[in-house]
């Protein structure tokens, strides 16, 4: 248990849906982050929220949109996603140091996304 | 430029046996850390270094922070089959404050 909760755990989902990914996180971080985690590659940075501000979008497609009301949740918003959108979304926070960085993040256990 | 290679890609040891595996970069790091993965779940922090030259422990696990600043060394004493599963470095850059990911080392463990 690392504090940060994800649901759903496993998700399928059609072309044309529109689901959502949620994200929780108890351990009073100001920062959260959305990683996409393919097979066999290094984890994707997607999303960084500081202070429910956005500041990371890392050339991410439109057809997925975070949503960020508090510091303590997190949403991933999905629609007309393709199959190549299939992966492991995993969701992270951290406490951010100012200049120093944002240091340790803390994961949760993903979603297991199969877009049909 | 800030990429991280991590080595080896997978490793397939005795159980009792050490493992040793490293992240290199051609870059500056301020921080290094040590995830590890299990099957269908996130990757959990093991160790974090933040200062030239440190030497963290964690249990069986060791972890080295390389005193160019450009590398990290993680180090498992007597593997357990339950050590299997996917271990990643991240690191800090000196200028940036995104973590960037090694690709993993895939660990199994004959018993």
């Amino acid at each position: 248990e690392t504090g940060v909760t994800q649901t759903p755990r496993h998700l399928v989902m059609g072309m044309t849906n529109k689901k959502s990914l949620k994200c929780e996180q108890h351990l009073g971080h100001n920062a959260m982050y959305w990683y996409k985690q393919s097979a066999k590659k290094p984890l994707e940075l997607m999303f960084v929220y500081n202070f429910k501000e956005q500041t990371e979008n890392n050339s991410v497609p439109s057809r997925f949109s975070p949503e960020c009301p508090n510091s303590s949740h997190l949403f991933l918003h999905l629609h007309t996603l393709q199959p190549e959108d299939s992966a492991l979304y995993l969701c992270a926070s951290s406490q951010d140091r100012g200049w120093q960085g944002y240091h340790e993040q803390y994961f949760g256990p993903g979603t297991r996304l199969t877009v049909t | 430029g800030q990429q991280l290679n991590q080595s080896p890609q997978s490793m397939f040891i005795q159980e009792g046996e050490d493992v040793s595996m490293n992240c290199t970069s051609s870059s500056i790091f301020n921080t290094w850390l040590w995830y590890k993965q299990d099957p269908g779940e996130g990757p959990v922090l093991l160790i974090a270094l933040y200062k030239a030259g440190e030497l963290t422990s964690n249990g069986r696990l060791t972890a080295q922070f390389g005193i160019t600043r450009k590398d990290s060394f993680l180090n498992i004493s007597a593997s357990i089959p339950s050590d299997v599963g996917i271990y990643f470095c991240a690191g800090q850059p000196e200028y940036g404050n995104k973590l960037v990911f090694g690709a993993g080392t895939i660990l199994r463990v004959k018993s």
